[in-house]
């Protein structure tokens, strides 16, 4: 079966470090994949996206990778802050798969400590 | 999140009770979706339109039915509600970039409360 998988459901960090998120899917073939924050009760916002044939983006703090023979992607935020407290999701559109029809992870809510 | 409305934003009714979820958009986009978030699931699609005339079913489609009345405007409606559809809604929107590449822009939530 399909699976996108966000390998842990809460990440703690201390103030500066590095977070890095995990994304991992099984049985599709993603043409991209997105990376959006969503705060508490709130819509999630867009961050990044990344292609299929790019092996790293890169935004501000922010960096995606994406290793499609691990079937992965991960997501990191540099000198992190306590503003960068949310929970982050990633999402997919298969090929073949309908444009639009994104298909979320359940996320992986960061808590960075100062 | 102002160029995509909700309304309401918090509901509580009764099960059996038909309810309507309205969304509207000032982004000019022609790609609407609709989701449900609930703790454990993530989110989920009901449904989606890509334009006025085109609906499609997601993931999650039974007991909804949607309405496109206009490119600005999708609403979702629950014809008898039942408690397991208490849930935080989520309208969205899209626009289709270049190269197939489509990110979407949600709206701020709807908290329905079914008892």
């Amino acid at each position: 079966s399909q699976k996108i998988e966000q390998n842990s459901e809460a990440l703690n960090i201390q103030e500066g470090k590095t977070a890095t998120l995990t994304c991992n899917y099984t049985n599709y073939s993603p043409a991209y994949l997105q990376w959006y924050r969503q705060d508490p009760g709130r819509g999630p916002v867009f961050l990044l996206l990344i292609r299929e044939n790019e092996k790293e983006r890169r935004k501000e703090r922010l960096k995606v990778t994406f290793d499609t023979t691990l079937k992965q992607s991960l997501f990191h935020i540099t000198a992190s802050q306590p503003a960068d407290s949310a929970t982050y999701l990633c999402a997919l559109v298969p090929y073949g798969g309908s444009q639009g029809n994104l298909i979320f992870g359940k996320g992986t809510k960061l808590s960075v400590k100062p | 999140d102002a160029d995509v409305t909700q309304t309401p934003r918090n509901r509580i009714t009764k099960t059996g009770k038909r309810i309507m979820l309205e969304c509207s958009q000032t982004k000019g986009h022609d790609r609407m979706y609709w989701y449900r978030q609930d703790p454990g699931l993530g989110l989920r699609l009901i449904y989606y339109s890509f334009d006025v005339k085109d609906i499609n079913k997601g993931e999650i489609s039974d007991g909804y039915s949607v309405s496109r009345q206009a490119q600005a405007k999708f609403s979702l409606s629950l014809e008898s509600a039942i408690p397991n559809q208490t849930a935080l809604y989520f309208c969205a929107t899209s626009d289709l970039l270049g190269q197939g590449i489509d990110t979407q822009y949600f709206g701020p939530g709807t908290r329905l409360t079914v008892l």
